[in-house]
């Protein structure tokens, strides 16, 4: 399997500002990574699709002008959440993709 | 889009009694995944499952897939308290790396 990490673990920000949360792979070279968005009592629901050196690929309903995706490196992706709302408030959590997904331990945010 | 039902949606029983649960979808998937999630952590992936009519054990948990590779299922024996948590099926399709993801099973094993 892979190894994935996430930071912050949590964050609490205020309304209007950006948050940004890291995905790292630390022993697979990933050029696929996947960011998911988890609401309390509920599944996964994927938001995206990073893809090294290239732009990333939307779910329908996902604003790309909001959820920002960066995936600079082999080994590390980012997702910002532009002028954050309330409403934002979730568990993010990010995935490697090899031969299946392995998870990160996703970020709490809270947006007060 | 492939659609994955999970049932039942929550579980609660008594450690040592056994339990199932059932992933179902009309779609057929290339492979399906089982994972386990507790709260305030990522999914850990417990199994993936790939030939249809497949079988696999580990250790309390077995995992079967449907000959027509649309279904599976997880059946623990002798449920202890640390197998609680939220139980999500996957199922990967025509999209490469794509997962569709059931509405997950909470089990709660009580002492």
């Amino acid at each position: 399997g892979a190894v994935v990490s996430q930071h912050p673990s949590w964050v609490i920000c205020k309304s209007g500002t950006s948050v940004k949360i890291e995905c790292r792979s630390l022993d697979f070279q990933a050029t696929t990574m996947f960011w998911y968005r988890q609401f309390p009592k509920q599944s996964l629901m994927l938001m995206a699709t990073s893809n090294e050196g290239s732009k990333a690929t939307y779910e329908q309903g996902v604003e790309k002008d909001k959820f920002l995706i960066n995936h600079a490196s082999l080994t590390l992706s980012t997702l910002t959440v532009t002028s954050a709302h309330p409403e934002d408030s979730s568990f993010y959590i990010c995935s490697v993709a090899t031969d299946t997904q392995y998870f990160g331990p996703g970020t709490r945010l809270t947006v007060l | 889009t492939q659609l994955l039902e999970q049932s039942p949606q929550f579980l609660s029983i008594q450690e040592g009694e056994n339990l199932t649960v059932y992933c179902n979808s009309s779609s057929v998937f290339s492979s399906l995944q089982w994972y386990r999630q507790e709260p305030g952590e990522g999914p850990v992936l417990l199994v993936t499952v790939v030939t249809g009519g497949e079988v696999k054990k580990l250790k309390r948990l077995t995992f079967q897939f449907g000959d027509a590779r649309k279904d599976s299922s997880l059946h623990i024996t002798a449920a202890q308290p640390g197998d609680t948590g939220l139980y999500l099926c996957a199922g990967a399709g025509d999209s490469w790396g794509k997962l569709q993801f059931g509405a997950g099973t909470q089990v709660v094993v009580t002492p």
